[in-house]
């Protein structure tokens, strides 16, 4: 099992442009989750999708959509980037319904927006 | 929503000495406490969480207490190795929110030879 791959590694955008950030998991987990990290403010949920066909709100949602395609793949658009979505994005998942509610986090995508 | 504060942002310890990191939270509601180490350039790894049932739990070297009264956790690594040194991330998470974790700010740890 691969578990939680994301693409791209690494991106530069110039402010205003568009992107797509993409995450898959083999897992068959129920749940997937977008995380933005930046230094000195631990990660924060932008957005999470609890189950296949549902999409919800995190603690930072604004200037991002999301899409939960099917069960393993759950993306993130930027719209038109800014500045202050340099960061580094986290993809994760995990399946409630299991004894366990251990996420496990993608490699993440490194994002510079210039 | 929930709230997390961790604490220290830094540690730096000698080989086989141990480090204790400390997060506080604030919803008492709140029923599910992992910790995540994240190694340069990868994404966090779960490393060992904790109930609310219980108090304290142990996986050979580390362990986490958890004090709900005052709503507190904490993370004990002993006989630290090099290979310790990274960042450790606090969560918590209240029932019935799909397992959404509200993280602290983060520890870096370094281990010194």
């Amino acid at each position: 099992n691969a578990g939680v791959t994301q693409t791209p590694k690494f991106q530069v955008l110039k402010t205003g442009q568009s992107m797509t950030l993409q995450c898959a998991q083999d897992m068959n987990h129920n749940s997937m989750y977008w995380y933005r990290q930046d230094p000195g403010m631990g990660l924060r949920l932008i957005y999470y999708s609890a189950s296949e066909g549902t999409t919800d709100k995190g603690e930072v949602p604004n200037g991002y959509n999301v899409s939960r395609l099917n069960k393993r793949e759950f993306s993130l658009r930027l719209e038109s980037a800014a500045p202050s979505q340099t960061s580094v994005y986290f993809c994760a998942s995990t399946s409630p319904r299991a004894k366990s509610e251990t996420q496990y986090f993608g490699p993440g995508t490194r994002l510079l927006v210039l | 929503g929930e709230n997390v504060e961790q604490h220290p942002s830094t540690l730096s310890v000698q080989e086989g000495d141990s480090a204790v990191i400390k997060c506080t939270y604030s919803d008492s509601a709140s029923n599910y406490f992992p910790w995540y180490k994240q190694e340069l350039g990868k994404g966090p790894q779960l490393i060992i969480d904790i109930r609310s049932n219980v108090g304290e739990k142990k996986d050979q070297r580390i362990a986490v207490t958890l004090n709900k009264t005052a709503k507190h956790f904490s993370l004990h690594i002993t006989e630290t190795q090099p290979e310790d040194s990274a960042v450790y991330f606090c969560a918590a998470s209240p029932p019935g929110t799909a397992s959404k974790l509200t993280f602290g700010t983060g520890t870096r740890l370094q281990v010194t030879l």
